[in-house]
């Protein structure tokens, strides 16, 4: 197992354009989470999987953005009609379902809105 | 609303020192605590975990404590090294078993000079 897993690692994109972010995580895990970092902040939640449903959406997510998970497997982040505030690390964790359990973390896909 | 605070955002210090990085929560109605580890343009790396029943956890050269009634956590490093040098995030989750999502402080960037 090579741990959770993040496509593209760097993105660079002009404004108005749509982005598609990927997290594979560890394989038995069930929870997937999606936060977003900018510089100098600690990282914020997004969204949370457990399977295939998707739980619960921060105020963050704006209409612009979407996330799926299908089959409860890997998941995808969407940004549409990108503006220069969404630049910043998305970072995606996976855990087991537990509760207790410790997240792991990708290695993030960098984003950057011209 | 959970809202964590990590105070200095940076500390300089002498190889070999012991140092203590210290993280307060406004709710103590956690889940558990988790510190974190990300060098530069990367993602986390979790370093260690408390349960909320649990005072204190201890991997290698790092201990971490909990007292949750007062809303505090520390991370002690003993004999610091330069390779320690990065940025500290403390995170807590809160108290659900449906979703554990993190709310995370600001971090801390250590150095630890040669």
């Amino acid at each position: 197992d090579t741990g959770v897993s993040q496509d593209p690692r760097h993105k660079i994109t002009k404004r108005g354009q749509n982005v598609t972010f990927r997290c594979d995580p560890i394989s038995e895990h069930n929870r997937l989470y999606w936060y977003r970092q900018t510089l100098g902040q600690g990282p914020e939640f997004l969204t949370y999987f457990q399977n295939e449903a998707q739980l619960e959406k921060s105020r963050l997510l704006s209409d612009r953005f979407s996330a799926e998970r299908p089959k409860g497997s890997f998941s995808t982040l969407e940004i549409q009609r990108t503006e220069q505030g969404d630049s910043a690390m998305y970072l995606c964790a996976s855990s087991g379902s537990g509760g207790l359990e410790t997240q792991y973390f990708g290695p993030g896909t960098r984003l950057l809105v011209l | 609303k959970q809202e964590v605070t990590q105070i200095p955002a940076a500390l300089s210090v002498p190889e070999g020192e012991n140092l203590v990085l210290n993280c307060s929560f406004t709710d103590s109605a956690i889940y558990n605590l988790q510190w974190f580890r990300q060098d530069p343009g990367k993602g986390l790396t979790s370093l260690l975990l408390i349960q909320s029943s649990q005072r204190e956890q201890t991997s290698g050269r790092l201990n971490a404590s909990l007292d949750k009634s007062s809303g505090r956590s520390t991370l002690y490093i003993a004999a610091s090294q330069p390779g320690d040098s990065a940025t500290y995030l403390c995170a807590v989750s809160a108290y659900t078993g449906a979703n554990s999502k993190l709310t995370f402080g600001k971090g801390i960037t250590l150095s630890v000079r040669p």
